[in-house]
């Protein structure tokens, strides 16, 4: 168990919907990183927060958002979903972007758009 | 921005033989290199890294080798058992930047018993 827990597990919806994806991270973490894994894909960067700010942006569409809440939990919104969307999300968080660099991932959410 | 480039892409090895995948970085001001493991549906897993002030680290049967110079590093996976199939995947970060990672396209090795 690595410390970072991400809800839900597992998520269908249709597309055109909106998701939210959770994420808590480690206890002393402060920043938040948020990556897209298509099927039989790598790993992409999508967004990552510290201390509540937007610190770098990856390849992030503008139908996803993303935001860190002052208790450091964050949460990915995807809308108006495409099939193309379905992928495993993944958050992994480090106690400082500026100190210590090693990020621990939560196990991810499954998303399926039918 | 930085781009990790990892090869082979699939490895086929012998239990008890070594593995070897090897990456390259183009972002000379990246700093840290952690190395993943990924089974199958599972979160990627840190199972060792090495930062840029360093040119080798040995942890029980994996070691990761960085060459600064050449911009590449490897990981190094001796007397292989069939639990070491997985996906592994390389990356990279710049302190900098906010150390957010950029993986390379990650190697599925599988071992065979």
């Amino acid at each position: 168990d690595s410390g970072v827990t991400q809800t839900p597990k597992h998520l269908i919806t249709a597309t055109g919907q909106r998701v939210t994806l959770r994420c808590s991270p480690r206890s002393g973490d402060l920043s938040v990183y948020w990556y897209q894994q298509s099927l039989d894909q790598g790993l992409q960067f999508l967004i990552q927060y510290y201390n509540g700010e937007e610190r770098a942006k990856g390849n992030i569409l503008e139908r996803f958002s993303a935001q860190q809440f002052p208790d450091l939990h964050s949460e990915l919104n995807l809308s108006s979903l495409e099939l193309g969307d379905s992928a495993l999300y993944f958050c992994a968080s480090s106690v400082d972007p500026l100190g210590e660099a090693r990020a621990f991932f939560g196990q991810g959410t499954r998303l399926t758009v039918v | 921005g930085e781009n990790v480039e990892q090869h082979p892409s699939t490895l086929s090895v012998q239990e008890g033989d070594s593995a070897v995948i090897k990456c390259t970085y183009s972002d000379s001001a990246s700093n840290y290199f952690p190395w993943y493991k990924q089974e199958l549906g599972k979160r990627p897993q840190l199972i060792i890294d090495i930062r840029s002030n360093v040119g080798e680290k040995k942890d029980q049967r994996i070691a990761v080798t960085l060459n600064k110079t050449a911009k590449h590093f490897s990981l190094h996976i001796t007397e292989t058992q069939p639990e070491d199939s997985a996906v592994y995947f390389c990356a990279a970060s710049i302190k900098a930047a906010g150390n957010k990672l950029t993986f390379g396209g990650g190697t599925r090795v599988l071992v065979k018993p």
